[in-house]
């Protein structure tokens, strides 16, 4: 069965570095991954998904991830973090062509942006 | 373009009280889910539907129904609530299989 792992409940960093939210992966077969962003009291909205292609994936708000097959890992970046990025942010992978009824969430990594 | 609305967006139930919550999208998606978020895990699968009256079961159903007799609609159904039921539960629909999600903003049920 596949398996998502966020090792971190939180990362905090300064307005204007540079951040990183770690996500490894365990799935059978090529995976399709996603990173989607939840903010207070909201749903969670797509941020960006690798399905096949270049291992730089570029989605919204200035955020992009890694794919990195060796490593199973799909960590989310971004190159000056503002404040406005904290939010509650989740990885998620699901096997390629399964749909996202074998679609699995990791626990969710708390990004907290300090001026 | 509203999306995906669910509604209500609290609610509280005492032990063995039904509800349903109800769910709708005007995207014209085929594929809706329903998940439960509770503090420190990810989302959890619930039940799914890959089109009107076509429905089944996700990793945990134990507790729901649902139904599909539209396009637009995917209630939830809890029939006895429990207060292992107490959670934020999501909907979310897609165009395609492993195309993005789009999640409704959410429904925070309290089973006491």
């Amino acid at each position: 069965a596949q398996s998502v792992a966020q090792p971190e409940d939180q990362v905090n960093v300064a307005e204007g570095n540079p951040l990183t939210v770690k996500c490894t992966y365990s799935v059978s077969g090529n995976p399709y991954l996603f990173w989607y962003v939840q903010y207070p009291n909201r749903g969670l909205q797509f941020l960006l998904k690798y399905i096949t292609g270049d291992n730089l994936v570029k989605g919204s708000y200035g955020f992009e991830a890694e794919f990195n097959k060796s490593q199973t890992s799909f960590h989310l970046k971004k190159p000056s973090a503002l404040v406005s990025d904290s939010a509650l942010y989740f990885c998620a992978v699901s096997p390629w062509g399964t749909g996202f009824q074998k679609l699995v969430f990791g626990t969710g990594t708390r990004l907290l942006v300090s001026p | 373009n509203a999306g995906v609305t669910q509604t209500p967006k609290f609610r509280i139930l005492k032990i063995g009280q039904s509800m349903t919550l109800q769910c709708t999208q005007d995207m014209n998606h085929n594929y809706m889910y329903w998940y439960r978020q509770d503090p420190g895990m990810g989302l959890k699968l619930i039940y799914y539907s890959v089109g009107a009256g076509i429905t089944d079961k996700g990793e945990v159903p134990n507790g729901y129904n649902v139904s599909r007799s539209t396009t637009e609609d995917f209630p939830l159904r809890l029939e006895l609530a429990a207060p292992s039921q107490t959670s934020v539960y999501f909907c979310a629909s897609t165009l395609g299989v492993n195309e993005k999600l789009f999640f409704g903003s959410g429904t925070q049920l309290s089973v006491l």
